[in-house]
């Protein structure tokens, strides 16, 4: 079983429209959890870190839910520059900063 | 800031051949990282480094082996390369913090190397 696992997509959204999606972890013990996002062909970038209140950066909400060892991220008002793959990454605690990565989820955004 | 850039880009290699790939940060970082990705699956980490002269073995480290002589500098070889090793490398650098186990910044991640072994 992957440690982290998220739905690979690719979510079809229309240009204004929200979108949100899931990541599974298997692991208990993990402390941190971020979202990168990684354009076609380009290295990953960190989107956003996740926090336990949930947090919100403009139009990206992220939430965490320990009880049920997932995280989500939410795009309101989609754009087409939002086009990418997102993935999902934690990590454990003792690990000299070593993450876990999703395989990523796509979310193709059209006009 | 340059930040990490990778160097070659693109490699193609016929099964046996050797290479190395070269990482470089100008963020004076201490972990540094070297992580493969294929089609389907997430990012797996091959080797790591959390100073100058360490190195440790990640998820994927079998056919590799690095060396971290300076800082700045994160080598990863390949001594016979196998069909099996064509794969997107990607190598990161985060700040880190020597002799702390619990780190966790952002990783910056520099260009890719795509390799082809035929």
């Amino acid at each position: 079983r992957k440690e982290v696992e998220q739905d690979p997509g690719p979510f079809n959204v229309p240009e204004g429209a929200t979108v949100a999606f899931n990541c599974t972890y298997s692991n208990s013990a993990s402390q941190s959890f971020f979202w990168y996002r990684q354009d076609c062909r380009k290295e990953p970038k960190l989107l956003m870190s996740v926090y336990s209140s949930g947090n919100e950066d403009g139009r990206f909400t992220a939430q965490l839910n320990r009880a049920s060892q997932y995280i989500s991220l939410l795009i309101r008002d989609s754009k087409l520059s939002d086009s990418a793959t997102y993935l999902c990454v934690v990590a454990t605690t003792d690990s000299w900063g070593k993450l876990q990565f999703g395989a990523g989820t796509q979310v193709v955004v059209t006009p | 800031n340059a930040g990490v850039t990778q160097t070659p880009k693109f490699r193609v290699l016929k099964t046996g051949q050797s290479m190395t790939l070269l990482c470089a940060q100008d963020m004076n970082h201490e972990y540094m990282y070297w992580y493969r990705q294929d089609p389907g699956m997430g990012l797996r980490l091959i080797h790591y480094s959390v100073g100058e002269g360490t190195t440790a073995k990640g998820e994927v480290p079998d056919g590799y082996n690095v060396s971290r002589l300076k800082k700045q500098n994160f080598l990863l070889g390949l001594e016979s390369a196998a069909p099996s090793q064509t794969s997107v490398y990607f190598c990161a650098s985060t700040p880190g913090q020597a002799n702390r186990r619990s780190s966790y910044n952002e990783q910056f991640f520099g260009p890719g190397t795509r390799l082809t072994v035929l």
